[in-house]
């Protein structure tokens, strides 16, 4: 069964410190990998996407990994920000038969960023 | 350019009646997918529309239904409206068909609450 899980579920950091977000799936045939950010009462924002050949991709400061083998992706956040509070979800996509691709959503990790 | 808009942002039903959510993608897209968005469930597709026509579908009953117009404005429907139906409804659209191959664009969404 295709599955994608985060950890963690919540995560409460002091602004100015670093942090780290996980992503795990199980989903086949992989496709890429997506990280949104989405802040309160607001759509998701796309952060990064990752292919199968690539192991890191920089967004100013979100650093994104991925390792194929152990099906595995974090999200690595540095000097937080009061605006980095936001719930951050992971999504895989997947090719189903007949080559439709699908989406599988992680559920999210919150992150609150306090002064 | 303007992003995705959704209309209205807030909406309160009782049970039993039905409610039609609004939603316009960027300009020059022409894919929409709708999703529900639950603190415990995720984000949960609904349905995509390409060029008029429902290209993909998600797992839910067929008091959900939708569509799109061919300026690729897309509404989406809930009829019989039930308490579970409460939720975050939100429109996102992309350049071209096939979820996983382009980012996705998300409106802030619809709140829906059903007494």
């Amino acid at each position: 069964k295709n599955q994608v899980e985060q950890s963690p579920q919540s995560l409460i950091i002091l602004e100015g410190k670093n942090c780290t977000l996980q992503c795990n799936y199980t989903v086949s045939p992989f496709s890429n990998l997506r990280w949104y950010k989405q802040d309160t009462g607001r759509g998701p924002v796309s952060l990064t996407i990752m292919t199968f050949s690539e192991n890191t991709k920089s967004n100013g400061r979100y650093t994104a990994t991925l390792d194929a083998d152990t099906k595995q992706s974090s999200l690595h956040i540095t000097a937080s920000q009061l605006s980095d509070s936001a719930s951050y979800i992971c999504v895989v996509s997947a090719t189903n038969a007949g080559n439709n691709r699908k989406l599988i959503w992680g559920l999210g990790t919150s992150l609150a960023v306090n002064p | 350019k303007a992003g995705v808009t959704q209309t209205p942002r807030y909406l309160i039903k009782t049970r039993g009646q039905q409610v039609t959510l609004s939603c316009s993608p960027i300009s020059g897209h022409r894919s929409v997918s709708w999703y529900q968005q639950t603190p415990g469930q995720g984000l949960q597709f609904l349905f995509e529309y390409f060029s008029e026509t429902q290209r993909n579908k998600g797992n839910f009953p067929g008091r959900f239904s939708g569509r799109q117009f061919s300026n690729s404005r897309s509404e989406m429907n809930v009829s019989t409206l039930e308490l579970g139906d409460s939720a975050l409804y939100l429109c996102a659209s992309s350049a071209r068909q096939g979820m996983g191959n382009s980012p996705l664009h998300f409106g802030n969404g619809t709140r829906l609450t059903v007494t």
